[in-house]
């Protein structure tokens, strides 16, 4: 069972350079969602989405786009990578308005 | 403003010897207290759902309980492999589709 599948595991970025981070469930599931995780700051929510079309930010969404084309993928996008975006990157899905979110591995980015 | 605090930061134990640790929250009308074990290096796995104060779950060690204003689990006679950090999670007041996760509390179980 794949569950939600995040790639790169890993990515160094130069300040300004754009990238992509990939996120992909197979579980069905209409929320989607990106969190970053540093230390002393725990998760914080990026952006989500609670559907195919239909996204929405979350706490910390500045320096980031998504969007979400199909049910299963939910790519993270930096425009213009900084610094203070050095943090790893969890994907994380759920069913309905449960509680229970699946997280992927984790991406860690590093910008120099 | 929705609030979750996890205390303590990190807790060293022996083995066997029994802790619990605290996620207190500020969010009125709760819809739901959720816990949280991530390994190093790994993203969070669930662990319990809890609803309504006076809620008990239990799975192998762990124990979740909950208030009207905190949350506690409960590590009975842990074991090295419990070692983990230990996150709770609350649905924001204004908007059930997003969880604000507390800080975690780093548990080091040494045999």
């Amino acid at each position: 069972n794949a569950g939600v599948t995040q790639t790169p595991k890993f990515q160094v970025l130069k300040t300004g350079q754009s990238m992509t981070l990939q996120c992909a469930q197979d579980m069905n599931h209409e929320y989607m969602s990106w969190y970053r995780q540093d230390p002393g700051m725990g998760l914080r929510l990026i952006h989500y989405s609670v559907g195919a079309g239909i996204t929405d930010q979350g706490e910390v969404p500045n320096g980031y786009n998504v969007s979400r084309s199909t049910t299963e993928d939910f790519p993270l996008r930096l425009l213009s990578a900084a610094p203070s975006q050095t943090s790893v990157y969890f994907c994380a899905s759920k069913r309905g308005n449960t509680g229970e979110l699946f997280f992927g591995e984790g991406s860690r980015l590093t910008v120099l | 403003e929705d609030q979750v605090t996890q205390s303590p930061e990190a807790l060293r134990l022996q083995e066997g010897e029994s802790s619990s640790l605290n996620c207190s929250y500020t969010v009125s009308g709760l819809r739901g207290l959720f816990w949280y074990r991530q390994d190093p290096g790994k993203g969070p796995e669930f662990l319990f759902t809890l609803y309504s104060a006076g809620e008990e779950k239990e799975k192998e060690r762990l124990k979740a309980t909950l208030t009207k204003k905190e949350s506690f689990l409960h590590i009975t006679a842990p074991k090295p492999e419990d070692s983990a950090t230990y996150l709770c999670a609350v649905p924001l007041r204004a908007a059930g589709n997003k969880l604000t996760f507390g800080g975690g509390t780093r548990v080091l179980v040494k045999p």
